[in-house]
């Protein structure tokens, strides 16, 4: 069975201080891998989809890698406009269009 | 705005009411999908359909039923709500029948079943 786990739960930063939020997944041959934004009151907005192990993707202060194993997301000099809940998610070849998502990292940037 | 709308943001309810959370997007996406979200079980897939009259179960099927009469509508319907069934809904639309891209959601609606 597919399965997302992402680590840590919660972690706190001062602004300007630049960390990383860990998915690990086990998929059967992944499709793809997806991260999101989710600030409270909100649905999840779209950041980034990965799809192959070395790729790379960047939107000003993030950037999402991928391993064959993981996929990490780097926040480089994080704002406090930067706290949210992020998820990771994943679509495996063998389990079609179905999409599983971790239970996300909340992030707060403390001023 | 390209979107996707909930209605209701808010549902409160009594066990065995039978209720409607309707869903719509008009971005003319074939996928659309329904999630519950639980604290500490994330996001759980209820219901999916990859075009009009094709629904197909998710991992939390019991006690929703969905229907697809037309692309941009997806209601959820909860025919005798349980308390375990008191949750944040999402719904979801994709492009591509939902293969490689990504969802964008509509902004959730809380249930509470009493």
């Amino acid at each position: 069975e597919d399965q997302v786990t992402q680590s840590p739960e919660a972690l706190r930063l001062q602004e300007g201080e630049s960390s990383s939020l860990n998915c690990s997944y086990t998929v059967s041959g992944l499709r793809g891998l997806f991260w999101y934004r989710q600030d409270p009151g909100k649905g999840p907005e779209f950041l980034f989809t990965l799809y192959s192990a070395g790729e790379e993707k960047e939107k000003e202060r993030l950037k999402a890698t991928l391993t064959k194993k993981e996929s990490f997301l780097h926040i480089t000099a994080p704002k406090p406009e930067d706290s949210a809940t992020y998820l990771c998610a994943v679509q495996g070849v063998n389990t079609g269009n179905q999409f599983y998502f971790g239970t996300g990292t909340s992030l707060t940037v403390i001023p | 705005e390209a979107q996707v709308t909930q209605n209701p943001r808010y549902l409160i309810t009594v066990t065995g009411k039978k209720l409607t959370v309707t869903c719509s997007q008009n971005m003319n996406h074939e996928y659309m999908s329904w999630y519950r979200q639980d604290p500490g079980l994330g996001l759980r897939q209820i219901y999916y359909s990859m075009n009009v009259e094709v629904t197909d179960k998710g991992d939390v099927p019991e006690g929703y039923k969905v229907s697809r009469k037309e692309k941009r509508n997806f209601p959820l319907i909860l025919e005798s709500p349980s308390p375990n069934q008191t949750s944040l809904y999402f719904c979801a639309s994709s492009t591509g029948q939902g293969f490689n891209s990504p969802l964008h959601f509509g902004n959730g609606t809380r249930l509470t079943v009493t």
